[in-house]
């Protein structure tokens, strides 16, 4: 997977409960970013993040929210507010600074509702 | 708006058979193009990449094809395996806001290699 770990694999969420799903690298990667993938579905962008203490939201980002405190991990948290969670979530990373954008990808967690 | 799109949202070859996926996208402005492979329960996995100014480029048993006239990408996979069975994706640079970081990725081809 690229240098990129995802945990945990599989996690249920309760009503009204916030989750957070980890994710680390270890590609000294400067940008990093949080995907949503529904079933049958292409990847949808939640929140990324270019540099450490900075993150822009993407075009689905009601109900999560992120932090990036050092460069090598890029949390997310799922809320409460997020009414329909149930996905695969994928985080990537890249370089930045280059002309080119290849992302790599975590092996994602897999997220249901109780 | 942006958009990447795909032909065919399933394929179906016989081992040893060249497979062809297709995708199309919308925007003019875009100038990088990425193909992923997703085995199923896993992340996304490079494969291949091209540059606007290319029309070709080959790698290993892969072709990306890129015709910027009609707004076409295609992927070529050689002498399919089963090992190639997964859903592919085609991603797009996205400009938005003068970044050059995000992607638009389309909704994926189911490729299905029987033996």
């Amino acid at each position: 997977d690229g240098g990129i770990t995802q945990s945990p694999k599989y996690l249920f969420r309760k009503e009204g409960q916030n989750v957070t799903l980890s994710c680390e690298q270890n590609l000294n990667h400067d940008a990093m970013y949080w995907y949503r993938q529904d079933p049958g579905q292409g990847l949808r962008l939640i929140y990324y993040s270019q540099i450490v203490n900075d993150f822009q939201k993407g075009d689905i980002a009601e109900g999560y929210s992120v932090s990036r405190e050092k460069k090598e991990s890029f949390p997310l948290t799922v809320t409460s507010a997020q009414k329909n969670p149930t996905a695969f979530y994928l985080c990537a990373s890249s370089n930045r600074g280059i002309d080119k954008n290849i992302q790599y990808f975590g092996a994602g967690t897999r997220l249901s509702v109780l | 708006g942006e958009s990447v799109g795909l032909h065919l949202p399933t394929l179906s070859v016989q081992e040893g058979d060249n497979s062809i996926i297709n995708c199309a996208y919308s925007n003019s402005a875009s100038d990088y193009f990425i193909w992923y492979k997703q085995e199923s329960g896993k992340g996304p996995q490079f494969i291949i990449d091209i540059r606007s100014n290319m029309d070709k480029r080959q790698g290993q048993r892969v072709t990306v094809l890129l015709n910027k006239t009609v707004k076409h990408l295609s992927l070529q996979i050689a002498a399919t395996q089963p090992g190639d069975s997964a859903v592919y994706f085609c991603a797009e640079n996205g400009l938005s806001g003068g970044s050059n970081y995000k992607l638009t990725f389309g909704k994926g081809t189911l490729l299905t290699v029987n033996p």
